[in-house]
C-alpha cells in the first residue's frame, strides 16, 4: 500500500532563516508526490508536486522540494522562511493502480517567527 | 475560475442527529471527493465519485454515511445518526480527471462538525 510520513509534528525557524520539512514515502510503483499547505479554517492548496522530471520541483509562494528515489524522500523547502509561511503541511503520494487515490500524511505545523 | 464551493461552514449537533453537507465542485471536474480530517490528522479519503459513480468508498461507514452525486455536479454527504467521533473537518475536493499526470485535487474550505 501506499503511505508517506511526516516524522515532525511541528518545524519552528526563524523569518529570513531556511526551512525544511520532512516527508518520506512508500510506494510500489511510479512515485507521484505532492504538498498541500493548509492554513486555519481553509481548505488545502495545491503547492507543488512531482511526477517525473527534474528532482528539484518548484512550487507556489518561492517554495520547491527534492525528490531523493534513494532515500523514498520528498522534503519541502524554502531558502528564507516569511511569517506568513505559518500553517500546516501535508506531503501526500497518488495511488495509480487506484484510481489515483491520495493518501496523506499527518502533517507538519510550521511556526515562523519574527 | 471559481473553487470548490462547501456548506454549510460550521455545523454543532447532537449525537443521534442528522447532518447533511453540500459541495459544488469546480466547473468541469470530474471527479469529486470527500475527505474527513480528525483534529492532529491528516484528511482520509471517504468517498470518490467519478462523474456519478462511486470509484471508491471503502473508508466510508456506510452503516451511517452516505453520499450522492446523482447529476455528476454537486454532491451531498449525510450522516445519520452522527456520534460523537464524528466531530471533523468534512473537506471536499474535485479534479479534472481521475487518470493523468497533470491531476492535483483543489479542495474546499471545509464544514466543521462538533457533535456533543
Amino acid at each position: 500500500a501506499q503511505s508517506v510520513a511526516q516524522p515532525e509534528d511541528q518545524v519552528n525557524v526563524a523569518e529570513g532563516n531556511p526551512l525544511t520539512v520532512k516527508c518520506t514515502y512508500s510506494v510500489s510503483g511510479n512515485p507521484y508526490l505532492f504538498w498541500y499547505v493548509q492554513y486555519p479554517n481553509r481548505g488545502l492548496q495545491f503547492l507543488l508536486k512531482y511526477i517525473t522530471g527534474d528532482n528539484l520541483v518548484k512550487g507556489s509562494y518561492g517554495f520547491e522540494a527534492e525528490f531523493n528515489k534513494s532515500q523514498t524522500s520528498f522534503h519541502l523547502k524554502k531558502p528564507s522562511a516569511l511569517v506568513s509561511d505559518s500553517a500546516l503541511y501535508f506531503c501526500a503520494v497518488r495511488d495509480d493502480n487506484n484510481f489515483n487515490k491520495f493518501y496523506f500524511g499527518s502533517g507538519t505545523k510550521l511556526n515562523v517567527k519574527p | 475560475e471559481a473553487g470548490v464551493a462547501q456548506s454549510p461552514r460550521y455545523k454543532i449537533i447532537e449525537k443521534r442527529q442528522s447532518v447533511a453537507f453540500w459541495c459544488n465542485p469546480i466547473s468541469g471536474h470530474a471527479t469529486l471527493y470527500w475527505y474527513q480530517q480528525i483534529l492532529g490528522q491528516g484528511p482520509k479519503l471517504l468517498i470518490q465519485f467519478q462523474n456519478n459513480g462511486v470509484v471508491d468508498d471503502s473508508q466510508l461507514p456506510k452503516d451511517r454515511f452516505s453520499a450522492e452525486r446523482l447529476k455528476g455536479v454537486d454532491s451531498t454527504l449525510k450522516i445519520q445518526p452522527a456520534k460523537l467521533e464524528d466531530s471533523a473537518v468534512y473537506l471536499c475536493a474535485s479534479s479534472f480527471l481521475t487518470g493523468g499526470w497533470d491531476n492535483e485535487q483543489f479542495f474546499g474550505p471545509g464544514t466543521r462538525l462538533t457533535v456533543l
